[in-house]
């Protein structure tokens, strides 16, 4: 069945270092890709996401590409701030009416 | 905003009693799905509703029901509550195929 791996954490940085968070990926058709972040104490928001090979998804200075070659979506940012402190999950979507798959997620902690 | 909500947010429980968490969408989303989310872990997919019926169905007993109402709004229910059950509990609201916009979730601790 479909899967997601992402690197386990927690991963801490220091604020406007760069991020990587690794992703990768197995589906038996042709997935959608996303990206949600989970705040303490909230719920899930869509970061961004990508609906086919080559495609870059980017918000708030976090992107991710879409590299069907790799099984890949690794999502990156450049320079982080204490507020991206969060959970980071990387999850596929089939199609029609099946299920989000989720990886484990990452927790990121950014210091001042 | 994603205009899902959930309620309650926060819920205790004990082990065997019975629990039901709700959720309602604002913007007329025909499909709702449930992920059960245990700490440290990723969202499991427990099940889906559209026009009222369940659609799919993740690796979850049968003690976990739910439904949906005409309005779309939707109950998860649990029987037989165990320790393991304890979880945040989130609904995604979304149209047939289409983007899943998620509540802030209900987190049930089960003593």
């Amino acid at each position: 069945g479909d899967s997601v791996t992402q690197m386990e954490g927690p991963v801490t940085l220091s604020e406007e270092a760069f991020l990587t968070i690794n992703c990768t990926y197995t589906a038996t058709g042709y997935p959608s890709l996303f990206w949600y972040v989970q705040y303490p104490g909230e719920g899930l928001q869509l970061l961004l996401k990508a609906t086919k090979a080559d495609d870059k998804g980017s918000n708030k200075g976090f992107e991710a590409t879409y590299r069907k070659e790799t099984t890949s979506f690794h999502l990156e940012k450049g320079s982080v701030q204490v507020s991206d402190s969060a959970v980071y999950f990387c999850a596929l979507w089939d199609s029609g009416n099946t299920p989000l798959v989720f990886g484990k997620g990452t927790r990121l902690s950014v210091i001042a | 905003e994603t205009g899902v909500t959930q309620s309650p947010t926060h819920l205790i429980k004990t082990r065997g009693q019975q629990v039901t968490l709700r959720c309602s969408s604002q913007s007329g989303h025909n499909t709702v799905s449930w992920y059960q989310q245990a700490l440290g872990q990723g969202p499991q997919f427990i099940f889906q509703y559209y026009r009222e019926e369940e659609n799919g169905r993740g690796n979850f007993p049968p003690r976990f029901s739910g439904l949906q109402f005409p309005n779309y709004s939707s109950e998860l229910n649990v029987n037989a509550l165990e320790l393991d059950d304890s979880a945040l509990y989130l609904c995604a609201a979304s149209l047939v195929g289409g983007e899943q916009y998620f509540g802030p979730g209900t987190r049930l601790t089960v003593t």
